[in-house]
């Protein structure tokens, strides 16, 4: 799996949008971008994945660059039950998990 | 509610017991995993199970012991754990498609163990 880099920490505001980076600058051309949460001592939920094309599901939106060495993952109206740690991972399949960005929405 | 189940929820066992960890898969998926999950440290793959047999085993201590006897069902037989395996430990199902493509993994909630 291409190795992935985030932000330690985020803050967003309820009602606005959280955007979250991630960095995979070593991605090769097979190995698909996977979104994940974990909310406290619960196991990871599954947000969304996508290979080359931008990607919106109920959940969220994925942006991929066109060299897919980044995305983000946007939440269009962060809501306090978002706060989480949130996962980016590239791999084909297998899931290597890193530390992940907490994202803290305050009122 | 994911569709994936584990039991026990909670776990506390001392060094010399022996119990084992359930998990269970209702999306009809054929491929199963064991994470790893300690304090402070990323999610750990323990093992990986795909139609039923192991392909993946990275390293982990010969006192946990996997099993899986069909596509549905997936446990993790623990003897004389050390104080350090003490952890959240997750299960995982997914379809694997031809090719190997593996489709998103969906997460049980995860047992919480504390070996004293």
């Amino acid at each position: 799996d291409a190795k992935t880099t985030q932000p330690t920490s985020m803050d967003c505001a309820e009602g606005r949008a959280a955007n979250l980076p991630c960095n995979h600058s070593t991605i090769s051309g097979n190995e698909y971008v996977y979104w994940y949460r974990q909310i406290h001592s619960q196991g990871p939920q599954y947000i969304i994945h996508g290979l080359k094309n931008n990607e919106t599901n109920e959940m969220a939106s994925l942006i991929i660059t066109e060299d897919r060495k980044s995305s983000t993952l946007i939440l269009p109206h962060a809501t306090l039950r978002d706060t989480a740690v949130y996962y980016c991972i590239a791999g084909y399949g297998k899931l290597t998990f890193g530390q992940g960005t907490i994202l803290t929405v305050h009122p | 509610e994911t569709g994936v189940t584990q039991t026990p929820r909670h776990l506390v066992m001392g060094m010399t017991n022996k119990k084992s960890l359930k998990c269970e898969q209702h999306l009809g998926h054929n491929a199963m995993y064991w994470y790893k999950q300690s304090a402070k440290k990323p999610l750990e793959l323990m093992f990986v199970y795909s139609l039923e047999e192991r392909v993946e085993n990275n390293s982990v201590p010969s006192r946990f012991s996997p099993e899986c006897p069909n596509s549905s069902h997936l446990f993790l037989h623990l003897h004389t754990l050390q104080p350090e395996d003490s952890a959240l430990y997750l299960c995982a199902s997914s379809q694997v498609r031809t090719g190997g493509t593996r489709d998103e993994q969906f997460f049980g909630p995860g047992t919480r163990l504390t070996v004293l």
